[in-house]
């Protein structure tokens, strides 16, 4: 039983524009969030988080939204440019146990267009 | 800061045949995990050692995987025997021992070949 997903394998956009990449979580004691991008031949880089207490956190062209009644998260890329053309994953962790633990998606596949 | 270090990068084994991944994680952070990334897949937690205390090893198999964390900093992760399953890359990560942090640096992998 998967517990994070990321439904959409891949996603192509214009330079320029908006990406939208999904997550979705089913287990209800998560209570943060990460997203971590991923080049090939190279480990995952931590990208931007947020916690359950919050709806949105922004950092630069990057902005993730959660909406727990939902258990959805979407990190949305502004402009996109493309050097940001990875793999994402999004992450879910319970923050009092197992301390820094966290549950992966599958990765969405972005690219970017020029 | 160096970054989170793995070797060997590539690994070819036949089936049945033993292999060791080393990571050293970055300098003071107490937490190290190692994942399992099948390709087309999300890392799965295989360990996870806070010092060298194993926390989570409940996706470890444990018939064939063995890892341990020397002192407290550098670990090592072992399969023997290996399966065609095995086929992955083997990510190493760690995290500073801080309340409320949960970020983790990878290491850049080793990709594990069972023919």
């Amino acid at each position: 039983d998967q517990q994070v997903k990321q439904n959409s394998p891949s996603l192509s956009v214009q330079e320029g524009r908006i990406s939208i990449l999904n997550c979705d979580y089913t287990n209800s004691m998560f209570d943060y969030f990460l997203w971590y991008k991923k080049y090939p031949a190279e480990g995952p880089t931590f990208l931007i988080s947020i916690s359950s207490i919050k709806d949105k956190n922004e950092d630069g062209r990057f902005t993730v939204f959660l909406n727990k009644s939902a258990k959805h998260l979407s990190l949305h890329i502004v402009p996109s440019q493309p050097g940001d053309s990875a793999v994402y994953f999004c992450a879910a962790s319970e923050r009092n146990t197992n301390a820094g633990k966290s549950t992966f998606g599958d990765g969405t596949t972005l690219t970017v267009k020029p | 800061e160096a970054g989170v270090a793995q070797s060997p990068r590539y690994k070819i084994i036949e089936k049945r045949q033993s292999v060791a991944f080393w990571c050293n994680p970055i300098s003071g952070h107490a937490t190290l995990y190692w994942y399992q990334q099948i390709l087309g897949q999300g890392p799965k937690l295989l360990i996870q050692f806070q010092n060298n205390g194993v926390v989570d090893d409940s996706q470890l198999p444990k018939d064939r995987f063995s890892a341990e964390r020397l002192k407290g900093v550098d670990s090592t992760l072992k399969i023997q025997p290996a399966k065609l399953e095995d086929s992955a890359v083997y990510l190493c990560a760690s995290s500073p021992l801080w309340a409320g942090v949960t970020e983790q640096f990878f290491g850049p992998g080793t990709r594990l070949t069972v023919l």
